[in-house]
């Protein structure tokens, strides 16, 4: 079975820390996305990747950075964390950059900034 | 910027009611469209992707047609039973092909027994 695997289910860290959320996929796929979901306003593209040591910025990337040294991994890293980026964050990958391929998601992080 | 509307916000059904629900996007920046279910502590799960104009596609008792031209997308549910409840995404990808999946705000469907 394919998976997306993120590191935690649940997070709490204090305003001002280093953050960082770790996304697995064991599919080979070259794809792979940083999305949060807010009440009300839906699925937000914060990162994407096409391939590795590649990054592009999605519509909210203010705040965040990413990493990907490997193809299987694409890490989030919230640099000073603020409350407002308290959210449930998800992780994405597909095969092809086509749209012609649903994502396999992971089973999201959700993350409360104190 | 693409802009992927759905409607309702919410909805609330009788087990045993279909139902369906719509999904907006531009028709003049238009590549594939995708639905997704989400229930409640799980991944959302990819149920369709389409990309020609009248397609239709279907998965058990739930299907979907594509309106390219007018720019919609409809999902329905035939007997919609409880564990049907679920957030259902569609998402549209632009004319390039090559861009992420934007979303639109989500359908929360609730199934009462």
């Amino acid at each position: 079975d394919v998976k997306v695997t993120q590191s935690s289910r649940y997070l709490v860290k204090r305003t001002g820390e280093k953050v960082f959320l770790e996304c697995v996929q064991d599919m080979d796929h070259e794809n792979m996305f940083w999305y949060r979901q807010d009440p009300g306003l839906g699925l937000r593209l914060i990162y994407f990747s096409y391939d590795v040591k590649m990054k592009e910025k999605g519509d909210i990337p203010e705040g965040y950075s990413v990493s990907r040294e490997k193809k299987e991994r694409f890490s989030l890293i919230l640099e000073s964390a603020s409350t407002n980026q308290t959210s449930m964050y998800l992780c994405a990958s597909t095969r092809w950059a086509l749209g012609d391929y649903g994502y396999t998601f992971g089973s999201g992080t959700r993350l409360t900034v104190v | 910027i693409l802009n992927v509307e759905q409607s309702p916000q919410s909805l609330h059904v009788q087990e045993g009611d279909s139902t369906n629900f719509t999904c907006s996007f531009p028709s003049s920046n238009f590549y594939a469209l995708h639905w997704y279910r989400w229930e409640t502590a799980k991944s959302p799960e990819a149920l369709f992707v389409m990309t020609l104009n009248g397609d239709e596609k279907k998965k058990g008792r739930i299907s979907a047609t594509l309106n390219t031209k007018e720019g919609y997308s409809y999902l329905y549910i035939k007997g919609s039973q409880p564990e049907d409840s679920a957030t259902y995404l569609c998402a549209s990808v632009g004319l390039k092909g090559q861009t992420p999946l934007v979303f639109g705000k989500g359908t929360r469907l609730s199934v009462i027994a």
